[in-house]
């Protein structure tokens, strides 16, 4: 069954530094999405992407972030300058059309220290 | 604004219990609702989802209702397996206006014992 992937699966950072979030999607999946899950709270939307360009973005996807989809297989998250309550469990999700569930990747835990 | 109201876990039951997870919402208009559930090290697979009132979704033994009346969407399974030992998210999609985020529940851990 197809997968998303994503890359690192746990990352330590200092604050203050830029971090980078990989995601494969599945192949032909067209929607592309950021959530994010802080240890015992609940998951919250961050971004959507569609047709190269954002197409939603929740509050917590302010300025010191960005997303990217620099080849035709990737999907990035960055995060320019981290903060300590950035640390969370980053997922990266797609789907084919907006009408079904999305497929989620495994998550990228983040630490920031 | 839109959210999600799950109760409070964890759940502990034993092996061929009946199981319900309550699962709220409330919305502008009519969201499409989901059901989520996440095995230790892994992410979030679909379980089943509803998308308009009084569709009922299923899969692998478990069922929920959409129920507009009571704003519920609540998960049932009528006898539980060690295996379904995990964290179920109840989500919720609002249909129009252009949004497609999920909303989610805190989650409901769910720990089956033999």
């Amino acid at each position: 069954e197809p997968e998303v992937t994503q890359t690192p699966s746990h990352q330590v950072t200092q604050m203050g530094q830029e971090v980078i979030l990989r995601c494969v999607p599945i192949s032909n999946h067209l929607y592309f999405y950021w959530y994010r899950q802080i240890l015992g709270q609940k998951v919250e939307f961050l971004v959507s992407f569609y047709n190269n360009e954002i197409s939603e973005k929740s509050e917590i996807f302010d300025d010191q972030f960005s997303v990217e989809r620099p080849d035709g297989s990737n999907f990035t998250l960055k995060i320019r300058s981290t903060k300590l309550e950035d640390s969370a469990m980053y997922f990266c999700a797609s789907s084919y059309d907006r009408d079904n569930g999305y497929t989620f990747g495994s998550g990228t835990r983040l630490t920031v220290v | 604004g839109n959210s999600v109201t799950q109760m409070e876990g964890p759940v502990t039951l034993s092996e061929e219990a009946f199981l319900t997870i309550n699962c709220t919402y409330t919305a502008t208009g009519y969201p499409s609702l989901f059901w989520y559930v996440q095995y230790p090290g892994e992410g979030l697979q679909l379980l089943l989802k509803a998308t308009k009132a009084d569709d009922k979704g299923s899969n692998k033994g478990f069922e929920a209702t959409y129920r507009k009346e009571t704003t519920s969407f609540h998960l049932e399974k009528g006898s539980v397996q060690v295996s379904d030992s995990a964290v179920y998210f109840c989500a919720l999609r609002y249909s129009g206006g252009g949004a497609d985020g999920l909303t989610f529940g805190k989650g409901t851990h769910l720990i089956i014992q033999p």
